[in-house]
C-alpha cells in the first residue's frame, strides 16, 4: 500500500533554531515529491517540489532533501520565525497517475519566542 | 491576483441534509482537484478534473458524492443526505496543468460540520 509517514507528528521550538522534519514513503514507482506549509485555517501552499532526478531544492529558509534509494526525505527549517509555526505536509506522486497524490498527516510546528 | 476561492467558508447543517460546496479555480487552471481533510488525517483525493476530459472520480466515498465542473471553470461538490462522517475541510485546487514539477493552489477550504 502507498504510504507517506511523516515524524515528528509536533514538534515546538524557540524562535531562531533550526530544526528538520522527516519524510518516510513506500510510493513505487515515484515521481515527484513535494512539501507543503499550511498555516491553520488555510489551504496547503507549496514549498518545493523534487523530482527522482533532485536531491535538494531551498526556498529561502526552507531547504528540502530526497533520497530515492532510501525513500526519505525531509524538510530543514533555518534560523526559524514565529511565522513559521505551521503544519507541514509530506506529498508524493507516483508514475500511476502524476496528479494522485498522496499526503502524509503533517508535522505540526511551533515556534515560540 | 485572485487565488483560489471557496464558498461557503463554514457550513452547518443537519444529517440527511444535502450540501453543495463551490469552488472557483485560478483562471486559465486547467486542472482542478477536491480533497477532504478529516482532523489527523492526510489529505484524502476525491476527485480530478483536467480540461475536457472525463473526471477521475475514484476518490468519491460514495455516491452520495458527486462535483461538476461548468464551462472548465466553477466547479461545485455536493454531498446529498449527510452523515456525520462527512464533517471535515474539503479543500479544493488548481494548477495550470499535470505533471511532475506543475503546482497547485490550494484554496482556504470549506469546514463541514454535519450535527
Amino acid at each position: 500500500k502507498n504510504q507517506v509517514e511523516q515524524s515528528p507528528q509536533s514538534l515546538i521550538i524557540l524562535e531562531g533554531k533550526n530544526c528538520t522534519l522527516q519524510c518516510n514513503y513506500t510510493v513505487s514507482p515515484f515521481s515527484n515529491l513535494r512539501w507543503y506549509k499550511q498555516d491553520t485555517g488555510r489551504g496547503p501552499v507549496s514549498l518545493t517540489i523534487m523530482t527522482f532526478s533532485e536531491n535538494t531544492k531551498s526556498n529561502g529558509r526552507y531547504t528540502a532533501t530526497l533520497d530515492a534509494d532510501t525513500k526519505q526525505s525531509s524538510l530543514h527549517i533555518t534560523a526559524s520565525q514565529l511565522s513559521d509555526s505551521a503544519s507541514y505536509i509530506c506529498v508524493v506522486s507516483g508514475n500511476s497517475g502524476t496528479y494522485k497524490y498522496i499526503f502524509g498527516t503533517g508535522t505540526r510546528l511551533k515556534v515560540l519566542a | 491576483g485572485a487565488g483560489v476561492s471557496q464558498s461557503p467558508s463554514n457550513k452547518v447543517t443537519e444529517k440527511g441534509k444535502d450540501v453543495e460546496l463551490r469552488c472557483d479555480p485560478i483562471s486559465g487552471h486547467t486542472a482542478l482537484y477536491w480533497y477532504r481533510q478529516s482532523l489527523g488525517q492526510g489529505l484524502e483525493f476525491l476527485i480530478y478534473f483536467q480540461g475536457n476530459s472525463a473526471p477521475d472520480k475514484s476518490g468519491l466515498p460514495s455516491d452520495r458524492f458527486s462535483a461538476e465542473r461548468t464551462g472548465g471553470s466553477v466547479s461545485t461538490l455536493t454531498i446529498q443526505r449527510t452523515q456525520q462522517e462527512d464533517s471535515a475541510v474539503y479543500l479544493c485546487a488548481s494548477s495550470h496543468q499535470t505533471g511532475p514539477a506543475d503546482t497547485q493552489y490550494f484554496g482556504p477550504g470549506t469546514r463541514l460540520t454535519v450535527l
